[in-house]
């Protein structure tokens, strides 16, 4: 199985902020990364998939890179609607294995 | 409106089984791979399973011989049957659309658009 490891764990930060979680693939999945956020009590939501690509509604403030084992996810004007835990996710094989998650705090 | 809706979870002892479904307005699961995917409290997002609209499945190791998924082209419905079931499979259980998409450079890419707004499935004594 594809392991695949977030970091930060938890990142305090203030609106206005830029903001960068990293996520680590234990072996290559070439772009087959996704990120989600989750708003406490809600269901998931989509906000990048192909590890670059905005999917549709979601503000260009997200953004993602990466490749091969070494991914991104940047926030570059945190909003207060922003403050979430994200999970990267990848779909190169089964289990489509997430990651751990990263909590996104108000500073 | 694409929408998904479970239904079905509850409170079950260890060792008992329990299906909880998923309903599909605004498209139609048997054209669409699904998946169900679950979260312990206080804990992460789990991959339970999945179902390609061909009709293979796949599972998580820690449910393999004990879940099954499963879909009803007549209710438009997705299910997962879940047998044996223990205190460790206590979580919120999603289930979510695998969208798949053709990118320009030819690669087929999957991920989960559409979401239900989950069940609670709770095994204890």
């Amino acid at each position: 199985d594809i392991q695949m490891t977030q970091s930060p764990s938890s990142l305090s930060a203030s609106v206005g902020d830029r903001v960068t979680i990293t996520c680590r693939a234990s072996q290559s999945i070439n772009t087959y990364l996704n990120w989600y956020q989750q708003q406490p009590g809600k269901a998931p939501k989509l906000l990048i998939y192909g590890a670059s690509s905005l999917q549709s509604g979601v503000p260009p403030r997200f953004s993602g890179s990466g490749s091969g084992t070494d991914f991104t996810l940047t926030i570059s004007s945190l909003q207060p609607g922003d403050f979430a835990t994200y999970y990267c996710q990848q779909s190169y094989s089964t289990p489509y294995t997430f990651g751990q998650g990263t909590k996104l705090e108000i500073k | 409106e694409v929408q998904l809706v479970e239904s079905g979870g509850g409170l079950i002892q260890p060792g008992g089984s329990l299906r909880i479904s998923c309903a599909a307005s605004g498209f139609t699961v048997s054209n669409n791979h699904m998946s169900w995917v679950r979260q312990a409290p206080g804990k992460g997002l789990e991959w339970v399973s999945v179902i390609y609209s061909g009709g293979s499945t796949d599972y998580a190791d820690s449910v393999k011989g004990r879940f099954t998924i499963s879909r009803d082209n007549s209710k438009n419905s997705l299910y997962l049957q879940m047998s044996s079931l223990r205190v460790e499979d206590t979580a919120v259980y999603y289930c979510a659309r695998v969208w798949q998409h053709l990118d320009t450079s030819l690669y087929y890419y999957y991920y989960m658009d559409v979401w239900g707004k989950g069940t609670t499935v709770t095994v204890s004594s």
